[in-house]
């Protein structure tokens, strides 16, 4: 399998500019989280999804982010406008809930710069 | 509440030498207890889990974890550290019955030659 798929690996893009990152899960996987690192806060949970539908999205910072998932391999987080205290590393995660002690595969990740 | 504490920013060993990255964590149920290592500019890889059964867990590229239960430890170990072992490593936790993983704060190991 060639694991969790994001894309871009790196944007950059000026303040006020709609951004989108895009993830496929491993198929077969059933559950897809997006996640976002800083050197500040660490690495935060933005939204978890089962079976495609959206479970958990409080940790989603304000409405100018989004996220969707229209089938089992592909995700999008939509941050419109950008701001740049949304420069960061976004990854995407995904795992087989339902089995005991399942873990999460991350993929490389998207660097986001807004300048 | 679930939480983790990762006590050390950084560990610093001689190549060789055994390595240790230390991990407490806080659950209300069973843990389920994860360690995973970020290389720079990729993303987390799995190493091991503990989720029951035998308290210590062997996982990828020689590394050893053990689960104490009365200490709420799960301190990672490698019996002989390799330059390549250098990276940014995170334990993780969540209740047997929930989805959300909680991460430390990471430690960064540093193995020089």
């Amino acid at each position: 399998d060639a694991g969790v798929i994001q894309s871009p690996r790196h944007e950059v893009t000026e303040m006020g500019q709609e951004v989108t990152l895009r993830c496929k899960p491993i198929s077969g996987h059933n559950s897809l989280f997006w996640y976002r690192q800083t050197m500040m806060r660490g690495l935060e949970l933005l939204i978890y999804f089962n079976n495609n539908v959206p479970i958990d999205d409080s940790g989603m910072p304000e409405d100018r982010f989004s996220a969707k998932m229209p089938n089992a391999s592909f995700s999008t987080l939509k941050i419109q406008p950008s701001e740049p205290r949304d420069s960061a590393v976004y990854f995407c995660a995904s795992s087989l809930q339902g089995l005991a002690g399942y873990e999460q595969y991350f993929g490389p990740g998207t660097r986001l710069t807004v300048t | 509440a679930q939480s983790v504490a990762q006590p050390e920013d950084q560990v610093n060993v001689a190549e060789g030498n055994p390595l240790t990255v230390k991990c407490t964590y806080s659950v209300s149920g069973n843990p389920y207890l994860f360690w995973y290592v970020q290389y720079p500019n990729r993303g987390l890889q799995f190493l091991l889990k503990y989720i029951t059964g035998d308290n210590l867990v062997k996982g990828s590229y020689g590394f050893e974890a053990e689960f104490n239960k009365s200490q709420t430890s799960f301190h990672l170990k490698k019996p002989s550290a390799l330059v390549s072992d250098s990276a940014l490593y995170f334990c993780a936790v969540r209740e047997s019955d929930d989805y959300k993983l909680s991460f430390g704060a990471g430690t960064t190991v540093t193995v020089r030659a």
